[in-house]
């Protein structure tokens, strides 16, 4: 079974400085891997993944994330927070071998960003 | 552009009485699925459809259905709504195999039961 862990309900943060979203994962075979971030009564938006090569990934707004395989963690990153990255952020998990193939979602981690 | 559209945004149904919620797409994808989330927690996945293959998951309830006439459509139908389904669906779909893609997920919409 594949599982997703976003330790963090809420991360605070001033605007300007740095922002960490935490993400680990457990799967049984090599994990395709996904940041989506969702704004009030909106969907989902995805923001990056990683598949496979570099393990540092860079995607829309500005974010960037470091899958690391020895830590099992993908954290979501950006060097320099805007307000307007206030929203709730998912992380997810596909395993490739798995059958069916779904994605399994963290319990998401609303950010907070403070002007 | 090629997206996930769902309608109504908000939908306001009373209790006990049947509602459909609609997605449509425009990816030419295989597989549609819908969620419910509730009070910002994460999605629970409801059922999928691959193709014309319905999945159910093990734990949704026998009070929400799903029906797929077509690629492009999928709609989600409540039979009896309870306050306790009041809840964001969201519908999403993707490519059918063992891709690397993630899920492409419409804007939502908002249940509210009275």
């Amino acid at each position: 079974a594949q599982s997703v862990a976003q330790p963090e309900d809420q991360v605070n943060v001033a605007e300007g400085n740095p922002l960490t979203v935490k993400c680990t994962y457990s799967v049984s075979g090599n994990p395709y891997l996904f940041w989506y971030v969702q704004y009030p009564n909106r969907g989902l938006q995805f923001l990056l993944k990683y598949i496979t090569g570099d393990n540092l990934v860079k995607g829309s707004y500005g974010f960037e994330a470091e899958f690391n395989k020895s830590q099992t963690s993908f954290h979501l990153k950006k060097p320099s927070a805007l307000v307007s990255d206030s929203a709730l952020y998912f992380c997810a998990v596909r395993d490739i071998q798995a059958a069916g193939n779904k994605l399994t979602f963290g319990g998401g981690t609303r950010v907070l960003v403070k002007p | 552009d090629a997206m996930v559209i769902q309608n109504p945004r908000y939908q306001v149904t009373q209790f006990g009485k049947p509602v459909t919620l609609s997605c449509s797409q425009t990816l030419n994808h295989n597989v549609m699925y819908w969620y419910q989330q509730k009070s910002s927690q994460a999605p629970k996945l409801l059922f999928h459809y691959y193709d014309k293959d319905f999945n159910n998951e093990a734990d949704t309830p026998d009070n929400f259905q799903s029906r797929r006439p077509n690629t492009s459509f999928c709609f989600l139908d409540i039979r009896s709504p309870g306050l306790g389904d009041a809840a964001m669906y969201l519908c999403a779909t993707s490519r059918g195999g063992g891709h690397s893609d993630g899920y492409t997920f419409g804007s939502g919409t908002r249940l509210t039961v009275v």
